[in-house]
């Protein structure tokens, strides 16, 4: 499978808990987005990569979340001292730098109880 | 920043109808619009997108406008089909970065 590939599926923590979401992006996209998306909206921008440059942070991004992809190909998302508020579906994209669209993951549900 | 607004946010049609979506977006510097269907459960897929040198694009049964002017953007779905149904996403940003994203249209085709 050559599409983008996010681990782990689901995941179920407490309150307080930190957690870590990979990614895989398509391997010739040097682009990787980070997005969070809650039931009925759209995904929602959390911050994105040109190969291993973290090139934008949303601004509604709390200080608990952080994102990594130290060798240009991976990704990975941190969020600390988890909230019941970051319960949601995270999503991974990847793209070439332009043109071309984005393509997304699979995702991880989170949940926080 | 950007923003975007999708209407309408539920659509029913017949099949073999047409299907509009609108969008709006608000940064004059967006130039790259993609168009997204997720259906129950799975991942959003991209189905058509339009740069802001064209005003219109399409593929088979789908086609999108772009009104530079207006800031607006549509999705048209031509001879709808009960597998059209899903929730549609457009989204709007500049050369792929920081892409914003409307909130979605529920797309029901009845058979």
């Amino acid at each position: 499978d050559t599409g983008v590939s996010q681990d782990p599926r689901h995941k179920i923590t407490k309150r307080g808990q930190n957690v870590t979401f990979r990614c895989d992006p398509i391997s010739e996209h040097n682009r990787l987005y980070w997005y969070r998306q809650t039931l009925g909206q759209g995904p929602e921008f959390l911050t994105y990569f040109q190969n291993e440059a973290q090139l934008e942070k949303s601004r509604l991004l709390s200080d608990r979340f952080s994102a990594e992809r130290p060798k240009g190909s991976f990704s990975t998302l941190e969020i600390q001292r988890t909230e019941q508020g970051d319960s949601a579906m995270y999503l991974c994209a990847s793209s070439l730098a332009d043109p071309g669209g984005q393509y997304f993951g699979p995702g991880t549900r989170l949940t926080v109880t | 920043g950007e923003n975007v607004e999708q209407h309408p946010s539920t659509l029913s049609v017949q099949e073999g109808d047409s299907a509009v979506i609108k969008c709006t977006y608000s940064d004059s510097a967006s130039n790259y619009f993609p168009w997204y269907k997720q259906e129950l459960g799975k991942r959003p897929q991209l189905i058509i997108d339009i740069r802001s040198n064209v005003g219109e694009k399409k593929d088979q049964r789908i086609a999108v406008t772009l009104n530079k002017t207006a800031k607006h953007f549509s999705l048209h779905i031509t001879e709808t089909q009960p597998e059209d149904s899903a929730v549609y996403f457009c989204a709007a940003g500049y050369n792929n970065n920081d892409m914003r994203f409307g909130a979605g249209t529920r797309l029901t085709v009845k058979p």
